[in-house]
Parts: C-alpha cells; sequence; structure tokens
C-alpha cells in the first residue's frame, strides 16, 4: 500500500504569517494533486505536478515536486483568513494505476 | 455549472435498508471514480470506471457494494443492508484521457446510517 505522509495535521496562524505543507512517501508517483476542502464539500483541485523538480505558482501559493517525484510541498505566503480549509495531496503512484492515494489532511486555520 | 454533480446531497437510512447515490461526471471525461472520506482522514478509493468497464476495485469495497456505469456516462453506487461503519462521504471523481490523471470532485453525498 503506498502511503502518503502530510504534516503538519493542524496549523493555526495568523494573519501575514507564510506556512509550508510536506506531502512524502517512499513511492514514486507519476503526478501529484493538491486539493482544499471546505466542511460538507468535495475537495477543489489546486494544482497538478507531474515532473520532478517541478514548480507551480498560483498567486499567494507555491508547489514544488521533488525531483524524485515521492515528495511535494506547498507553500502559503501572507496567509489569509479567506485561506482557511483542509489541504489534502493526493498522488498517483506508478504501480497503482489511476488510483489516488491521498495524504490525511492539513487543517490550516489563520486567524485574523 | 459543468463539474461533477452527485445526488443525494444527504442521506439518512436506517441500518440495513438499501441505498443508491448517482455521480454525473464532466460530459467529456471517460474516466470515474468512488472514494469514501469519514471525518478526519483523507478519501480512500472505492473503484474506478473507464468509459463502461468498472476496471479497478479497492478490498474496501464488499459484497454488499456495488457500482454500475452502464453507457459510460453517470454511475451509481449502491450499499446494500447498510451498517453504521458505512457512514462517510462518499465523494465521485472524474477526470479526462491525459498525463497527469488530474481528478475533479463533486460535492458529495453525506450518509449517516442510524
Amino acid at each position: 500500500t503506498q502511503l502518503l505522509e502530510q504534516s503538519p495535521q493542524f496549523l493555526s496562524i495568523q494573519e501575514g504569517e507564510n506556512l509550508t505543507v510536506y506531502c512524502n512517501s517512499s513511492s514514486v508517483f507519476s503526478s501529484l494533486q493538491w486539493y482544499r476542502q471546505e466542511p460538507g464539500e468535495g475537495p477543489v483541485l489546486l494544482v497538478t505536478v507531474v515532473t520532478g523538480g517541478e514548480v507551480k505558482k498560483l498567486k499567494r501559493l507555491t508547489f514544488q515536486f521533488g525531483d524524485a517525484r515521492k515528495d511535494s510541498s506547498l507553500h502559503i505566503t501572507a496567509a489569509q483568513p479567506g485561506d482557511t480549509g483542509l489541504y489534502l495531496c493526493a498522488g498517483a503512484a506508478e504501480t497503482s494505476g489511476s488510483r489516488l492515494t491521498f495524504g490525511e489532511g492539513t487543517q490550516l486555520t489563520v486567524n485574523p | 455549472d459543468t463539474g461533477v454533480s452527485q445526488d443525494p446531497r444527504h442521506k439518512i437510512t436506517k441500518r440495513g435498508q438499501n441505498v443508491t447515490f448517482r455521480c454525473d461526471p464532466i460530459s467529456e471525461h471517460n474516466r470515474l471514480y468512488w472514494y469514501r472520506q469519514t471525518l478526519g482522514q483523507g478519501p480512500e478509493f472505492l473503484t474506478y470506471f473507464q468509459n463502461e468497464a468498472q476496471l479497478e476495485k479497492s478490498r474496501l469495497l464488499s459484497d454488499r457494494f456495488s457500482a454500475e456505469r452502464p453507457k459510460g456516462s453517470f454511475s451509481t453506487l449502491e450499499i446494500q443492508r447498510t451498517e453504521q461503519g458505512d457512514s462517510a462521504m462518499y465523494l465521485c471523481a472524474s477526470s479526462p484521457w491525459t498525463p497527469g490523471n488530474t481528478q475533479y470532485f463533486g460535492p458529495g453525498t453525506r450518509l449517516t446510517v442510524l
């Protein structure tokens, strides 16, 4: 079973602070996706990374895929209360076909 | 709205009853997935269709669970003889045939088994 370890599980910060969420595995992923989920709703796609070493930016969010395609990070600059939510990483492992394996998520709270 | 839709959004049932959920994927997507998510956890894979063919099933999908995608468009997930442990959010996702396997999720169906 491929596992994705996501850290930290909980993060509470003040508005304006920076933060980084990590997603690590011993498996190689053909692609990795980051989602944000609100209570009672489905995950909403933020980004897909497919190439080792790839960096993608989405406004204040920066996503990086590790060179070996086993890990990823999400960095948020100058966090705002609207960034509050559950952030999930999910990978399609090379050996598991199309299914996504999810991390347990990082619950982010940004306090005004 | 051309996103993934799911119906119903909420379902409350008594233990032992059968329930059926529907998922309508994004129209041009040929792949459709079902996941289950319990409180405080990330979603777990249940099953996957490519067009009308069910290509993969998780060991989580016991014989009380069955999924269909008869015409390669919408899909249904049926749970027979529901148990309290089946209470969860059931998520549907779809993806096109492209590198990256980007999956787009619906809003989910919240099942509560009393």
